[in-house]
């Protein structure tokens, strides 16, 4: 009950695509949804998050569309570029466990030129 | 503003041999936190420090243990170690902690022979 299921384990679009990557979860008591970035040699970088009282959240080229309901969640990202080849992780929790993530199993995504 | 430190960046140990990692937390953060990431389980969450207390803990074996300093400092050991605890080992912190938004350090690469 604690999972939260990715995918693709991995993505490979073209520069300008638009890449959509998945999360599901279970625990219904999960209230924050992140997604992070990581480089290679990098540690994990807060790109965007959710709460489950909004559909959807932009921010700039990434967006989250979120879906209570179904218990489902997804990044898109706008006119991807080279730059935006990283491996992308979901995650989950409940915000008042302190700082305790669930992570998916991360999407390793390629953008060609 | 600097970042979270982690040291040391790489390490080499044999089996059975200990291992201590240090995390300096973002000047101001109260939380730290640490995770184990590797290619088979992703990123695990192991424990988290919040005033020199730990507030939460994962579900790793006692071999695992960590403590927080008065300057927020963080350490985490590693007794006893076994081939399976080679991992890159990440330190994040964060204001409160009671958000999703933690700040990762780079990380320290921790290889058991």
């Amino acid at each position: 009950q604690q999972q939260v299921k990715q995918s693709p384990q991995s993505l490979i679009v073209q520069k300008g695509g638009i890449p959509i990557i998945n999360c599901a979860y279970e625990n219904t008591a999960f209230d924050y949804f992140p997604w992070y970035q990581q480089f290679p040699g990098k540690g994990p970088a807060l790109l965007i998050a959710i709460r489950p009282d909004v559909s959807e959240k932009k921010e700039g080229r990434f967006t989250i569309s979120f879906n209570k309901s179904a218990k489902q969640f997804s990044l898109h990202i706008m006119d991807s570029q080279p730059g935006d080849s990283a491996t992308y992780f979901c995650a989950a929790t409940v915000e008042t466990s302190g700082s305790r993530l669930t992570f998916g199993e991360g999407t390793q995504l390629t953008v060609n030129p | 503003k600097a970042g979270v430190t982690q040291t040391p960046r790489y390490l080499i140990k044999t089996r059975g041999q200990q291992v201590t990692l240090s995390c300096s937390p973002i000047s101001g953060h109260r939380s730290v936190s640490w995770y184990q990431q590797t290619p088979g389980q992703g990123l695990q969450f192991l424990f988290e420090y919040f005033s020199e207390t730990q507030r939460n803990k994962g579900n790793f074996p006692g071999r695992f243990s960590g403590r927080q300093f008065s300057n927020s400092r963080s350490e985490m050991n590693v007794s006893t170690l076994e081939l399976g605890d080679s991992a890159l080992y990440l330190c994040a912190s964060s204001f409160t902690g009671f958000t999703g938004e933690l700040f990762f350090g780079e990380g320290s690469r921790l290889t058991v022979l």
